[in-house]
């Protein structure tokens, strides 16, 4: 069964950095796109980051380009996305996600919430 | 890039029919045949239900289908059931290196 387990949200004050980790299971990370999705009540839900399975092609939302960093270990079968500057504006629940490149994502996990207040 | 607008809501009685609009414009909706739809019922996470327009995930009922014309896409929920009452998003490739969501359509199963 492939199951996907975000870590790392919390609660942060603006201007503050945090790393969120996504713990794959059920299948080889090796050989897949995978994706960050954050939700918020307001906004519904927005693409936030996307890299290909051998890190060769990374991509971003213009609203974290140059603050957030996505990244992967296949070796343990893991991704990641490290965030700095953060603001209010980014207070969400993140998904991570596994699917095509800007197509559909068709395995979700169960979110972490961050909070960013001071 | 801008959200895919969605009704904020839509409803329907048991055994009726529904359908959800998706509204882009030709860099997006209209410029690709990558337009998906997801469930999401509170506190889950979201469920892919159509991909590619029009097909569905193995397990998904035939009672949801998709389809497209010009810069919308729509997604038709055939013969209501109370477990149908969830939000459902839009999605669209928006060029190689964007993906857009919908901003959402809260279903009620009246």
């Amino acid at each position: 069964e492939v199951q996907l387990v975000e870590s790392g949200g919390g609660l942060v004050k603006p201007g503050g950095s945090l790393s969120l980790s996504c713990a794959a299971s059920g299948f080889t990370l090796t050989g897949y796109t995978m994706h960050w999705v954050r939700q918020t009540p307001g906004r519904g839900l927005e693409w936030v980051s996307s890299i290909t399975s051998d890190s060769a092609f990374i991509y971003y939302a213009d609203s974290v380009k140059g603050r957030f960093a996505i990244s992967r270990d296949n070796a343990e079968n893991s991704l990641y996305l490290q965030m700095t500057g953060l603001s209010p504006d980014d207070t969400a629940v993140y998904y991570c996600a596994r699917g095509k490149l800007m197509a559909e994502l068709e395995y979700w996990g169960q979110g972490a919430l961050v909070t960013v207040s001071s | 890039q801008s959200a895919l607008t969605q009704p904020p809501s839509a409803s329907g009685s048991p055994g009726q029919s529904v359908t959800i609009s998706c509204t882009g414009t030709s860099s997006d909706v209209g410029g690709y045949n990558f337009v998906s739809w997801y469930q999401q019922h509170p506190g889950r996470a979201p469920k892919l239900i159509i991909y590619e327009v029009t097909k569905r995930p193995s397990g998904v009922p035939d009672r949801f289908s998709g389809s497209k014309s010009g810069n919308t896409a729509s997604l038709t929920v055939s013969g209501l059931q109370s477990e149908d009452e969830a939000d459902y998003f839009c999605s669209s490739n928006a060029g190689s290196s964007s993906l857009v969501f919908g901003g959402g359509t809260k279903l009620t199963v009246l």
